[in-house]
This record gives structure tokens, sequence and C-alpha cells, in this order.
């Protein structure tokens, strides 16, 4: 089946304390992006990757890292997070920027 | 910035009757208009898009307009039924060869079909 993965679904956690979650998809696709989601603001591109070894900035970058070692993987890092990062997390991937296939979302809570 | 704005936050209607969401965009170069509908506990999932070479395109109860001069899209869902509620978003971005495809998002729209 084809599919976006993410994990966890579900992590609180505290301010400091370095965390990654994971995004895997199985469809081949060059695009994928990290959005979070807040209550009236929709979503917001976090990071993106065009391709291996290829990533950018989206609209709110601040806190957050990416890597993209492999197709498949986009795993997401927050370093130092803070409680400004709670946050409901997605995962997308597209095959050259087109119709984006999401992840199930990870809420973040960070105490 | 790019912006999108999207109106209302929350519709609520009776079962059968239409619904109708509007967004407006800024980016003059956008071209690709998505619509995702967002169910509860779930990503979002892409019910219908338009590209900006076509004024119109329905799927069954679901229509979507774009009026490229005043930078105006819409999602009309006809005959709406209890399993039509949901969130849904309304996105813009430039694609096609050299853009990076990045969703624009509107801020959703509560839509609550009442039985």
């Amino acid at each position: 089946e084809a599919q976006v993965t993410q994990n966890p679904r579900y992590l609180i956690t505290v301010t400091g304390k370095k965390l990654t979650v994971t995004c895997s998809q199985n469809m081949n696709h060059e695009y994928m992006s990290w959005y979070r989601q807040d209550p009236g603001l929709g979503l917001r591109q976090i990071y993106y990757s065009m391709n291996v070894e290829v990533t950018d900035k989206g609209d709110v970058p601040e806190g957050y890292k990416v890597s993209r070692k492999e197709k498949r993987n986009f795993p997401l890092i927050l370093e130092s997070p803070s409680p400004n990062q709670t946050s409901l997390y997605f995962c997308a991937s597209s095959l050259y920027g087109g119709e984006q296939f999401f992840g199930p979302g990870t809420r973040l809570t960070v105490l | 910035g790019e912006n999108v704005e999207q109106h209302p936050s929350t519709l609520s209607v009776q079962e059968g009757d239409s619904a109708v969401i509007k967004c407006t965009y800024s980016d003059s170069a956008s071209n690709y208009f998505p619509w995702y509908k967002q169910e509860l506990g779930k990503g979002p999932q892409l019910i219908i898009d338009i590209r900006s070479n076509v004024g119109e395109k329905k799927d069954q109860r679901i229509a979507v307009t774009l009026n490229k001069t005043a930078k105006h899209f819409s999602l009309h869902i006809t005959e709406t039924q209890p399993e039509d509620s949901a969130v849904y978003f309304c996105a813009a971005s430039r694609f096609g060869s050299g853009n990076t495809g990045k969703l624009i998002f509107g801020q959703g729209t509560t839509l609550q079909v009442k039985p």
C-alpha cells in the first residue's frame, strides 16, 4: 500500500531534550516536506527536500533540522525543543511537487 | 510574502444543502490550486485540484472554480452528507519545471453537516 508513515504518533517531552520524528514514504517520491499545523494558522511548511541531500528552509524553520540521506526517509530533528514547538506535525511526499501525500501526523507536546 | 486567505473558518449546513468555501491568493505566479480534506485524527487528503489554465473542474458532488484575474478560487460541495464533515484546506503553489512546488495553505474551514 502506498503510504507515508510517521513515528511516533504522540510524544510528550520536556524542554531541551533532543528528539527526532521519523518519516518514510514507499512511493519513490523525490519531493518531501514537513509542516506544522496550529489552530487558525493552517499548515505551515518547516523544511522541504527536492531530492537526496537537497534540503531547504520553508516558512518556519527556526528550531528544526532535517536530513535526506535516502530517498524514502526525511526525519525532523528538534535539537532543543521549546514549548512553542508544541504542535501537530505532518510529513508529506510528492512526485515533483504535485499532489502531496500526507502522513497521519505526530502530536508533540513540549513541557 | 505569499499568502492564502480562506473563508469562512467554520461552516454549518443541513444535510443536502450546498457548501461553498472561498480562498484568495497573493502570488500572481501561482498556477496550481489543490483542495485538501482533513478528517479527525488523520492527515490531509487531496480531494480536487485545478490548474491556472482551467476555470472550473467538477468531480461528482465537488467542484472548484478559479478566477485568475481576481486571484480567487472556491470549493463547492453540493448535496452535502454527514461524511463531508471535516476540515478543508485550500492551497496555492507554483508548479512546474524550476519551481519547488511549495504549497501555501489557507487557514482551514471546519465544515459541519447536520443530519
